[in-house]
């Protein structure tokens, strides 16, 4: 497998459940992020792991938990969603965050598609 | 606020046209440009990185060019193709580390 993948593709959840989404990067970068895209809005950056730490988690909310457990995975837990956190999730990796001022690509997954009943 | 703008929203043309568009942002504290293509159901796919002025980039039929003093890049498609269609994100990288995202361009070439 080459590339970022991202599973699953589709989730449907209660507001009660508890799901996580998976990232995995076949690319060797030290970098994971987590966007969210809502319908008409751009995307959106939620987390940063640069080398399995976090640096960035741009005031979201608690029921969002993002976990790095190596530079190759990435997931996000989710518990007590409501139904405007229904969106597109992607994930990203790249070379090394903050590298280079900006011109470190990002390669993106397909996405989950998270509809929150 | 950041904002990175993307202009029009969508866009219908012909196949064998040519067509273009636009991403305005702003320009202070301004790093680099980064083009994206997002066809429906796959993965956003990196076209072009631009960080200085006057920058021209060219991948096959789709080029791209920079102007970071008044704030605005033109992505240009030439002959378009019906596989052209897909949203083009553009996405902006100041000194806050992290991309700034318009929320793109939807072409589509229809036969």
């Amino acid at each position: 497998e080459t590339g970022v993948t991202q599973t699953p593709r589709h989730l449907v959840m209660g507001m009660t459940n508890k799901k996580s989404l998976k990232c995995e990067q076949h690319l060797g970068h030290n970098a994971m992020y987590w966007y969210k895209q809502s319908a008409k809005k751009p995307l959106e950056l939620m987390f940063v792991y640069n080398f399995k730490e976090q640096t960035e988690n741009n005031s979201v909310p608690s029921r969002f938990s993002p976990e790095c457990p190596n530079s190759s995975h990435l997931f996000l837990h989710l518990h007590t969603l409501q139904p405007e956190d229904s969106a597109l999730y992607l994930c990203a990796s790249s070379q090394q965050w903050g590298l280079a001022q900006g011109v470190d690509t990002q390669y993106f997954g397909p996405g989950t598609r998270l509809t929150v009943l | 606020i950041l904002n990175v703008e993307q202009s029009p929203q969508s866009l219908h043309v012909q196949e064998g046209d040519s067509t273009n568009f636009t991403c305005s942002f702003p320009s202070s504290n301004f790093y680099a440009l980064h083009w994206y293509r997002w066809e429906t159901a796959k993965s956003p796919e990196a076209l072009f990185v631009m960080t200085l002025n006057g920058d021209e980039k060219k991948k096959g039929r789709i080029s791209a060019t920079l102007n970071t003093k008044e704030g605005y890049s033109y992505l240009y498609i030439k002959g378009s193709q019906p596989e052209d269609s897909a949203t083009y994100l553009c996405a902006c990288y100041y000194n806050t580390d992290k991309l700034i995202f318009g929320t793109g361009t939807r072409l589509q070439v229809f036969p």
